[in-house]
Formats: structure tokens, sequence, C-alpha cells
């Protein structure tokens, strides 16, 4: 199965900051990586498919790169409600896996 | 809207089976292939398995965690979807999330709606 390691597993920034989650796959995935967001006690919501295609309704402020073994996401300019747990998704193969999750703090 | 809601959580014993339901609304529900992803308290998300479409064959995955012990199928006519779970250990505790899959070309699945989630209490 194919291992995906998100980094750091939480951090901390100021509103206004620029922010970047790292998620690294154990092998070569092209760019099928998805981001979801979860706010606690919600389900999960799209972001980003396609390591860089943004979903209809999600805020510009969100983007995706990355291809083969290394991803990021970027939050462009951190707002009060991004301050939930984000993760990765790999959808190269099954099975499916996803990172171990980011929780974004307000400093 | 897309809607999915999941039902049939609870308490059971190790052992035992369950069978969990979701029902969905808002969207052609034969065309999209259909996920169980599950959480178990205060973790992240595990993927439990999954069913394609008519179109692409019906099949099905699962997770290593879960495979020879857990089902899933559907009823387009009802546009639900079902993840049967036999023989329940203690480890299967979790929020279970029920989620619509996007293909690419039938071969490549991510989720693009899910559920609120019903809460598997195995103890």
């Amino acid at each position: 199965a194919i291992q995906l390691t998100q980094s750091p597993s939480s951090l901390s920034a100021s509103v206004g900051d620029r922010v970047t989650i790292t998620c690294r796959a154990s092998q070569g995935i092209s760019s099928a990586l998805a981001w979801y967001q979860q706010k606690p006690g919600r389900a999960p919501n799209l972001l980003i498919s396609d390591a860089s295609s943004l979903e209809s309704g999600v805020p510009s402020r969100f983007s995706g790169s990355g291809s083969g073994t290394d991803f990021t996401l970027t939050i462009s300019s951190l707002q009060p409600e991004d301050s939930v747990t984000y993760y990765c998704q790999q959808f190269n193969s099954f099975p499916l896996t996803f990172g171990g999750g980011t929780k974004v703090e307000i400093k | 809207e897309v809607q999915l809601v999941e039902s049939g959580g609870g308490l059971v014993q190790p052992g035992r089976s369950l069978r969990l339901s979701c029902t969905a609304s808002g969207f052609t529900f034969g065309d999209y292939g259909l996920g169980w992803v599950r959480q178990a308290p205060g973790k992240g998300l595990e993927w439990v398995g999954f069913i394609r479409s008519k179109g692409y064959g019906g099949t099905t995955e699962y997770a290593a965690s879960v495979e020879g012990r857990f089902t899933v199928s559907r009823d387009d006519s009802q546009s639900i979807a079902y993840l049967q779970m036999n023989s329940l250990r203690t480890e299967d505790t979790a929020v279970y999330h029920c989620s619509r899959g996007r293909t690419f070309r039938g071969v490549k699945y991510w989720f693009d709606s899910w559920g609120q989630g019903t809460l598997v209490t195995v103890s």
C-alpha cells in the first residue's frame, strides 16, 4: 500500500500568514492526490483534487501543487476559519490511503 | 444538493455483526461509485471499502484490515449503499462516513461529497 506522510502534524500561525502543509508519498502517484479539510465533529470537505484543481466554492487562498511523490497545500493568507485539520489522500491505486492529518491552529 | 445520510450505527459486542446504510439524494446514484471511510475517536481518516458504479462493473475494493469481514453493496433502485460488518472487533470502533466517488475513467477515485457519519462502538 502507498503510504502518505504529512508534515507537520500540527502548526500554529497568525492570521494573515502563509501556511504550507506537505504530503509525501512512498512511491510515485503522478498527480493523483486530493486534499480535504475537516472541522471538528463534521464530515471532511474536498478542497483540491488532482493535486492542484481547486473545487468550486473553495476560497482562492487555498492552492495545491506537486506531482510524483511530493505535494503541498498552501493557504496564502490564513483566516480564523481555516483553523481545522487537513488530510491528503492518494487515489492512484487501491488501497486508497490518507495522510495522518495536519492540525492548524491560530496563534 | 447532494446529500448522503448514514444510519445503522450503535453499540455491538465483539464478534457480532452490524449493517450500515447510506441513503443518497440530489444526484443520479447509479452513476457514481460509493466509498466508506472511518475515523476512530481522536484519530485520522481510514478508507474501508468501495463499490464502483454498475457502469464500471459494480466491483468492490477493501482495506486489508477489513477484507473478508466487511462487504459493500448497493441498491441503485433505492439509492442506498450498505456496509455489512461481520466479526466486529474493538478496533473497528469509529465514526463511519459514506462518500461519493468521483472518478477519472473509472480507474481512479476520490471523494467529493461526504455524509456526517454514524458511530459504531464495539465493546
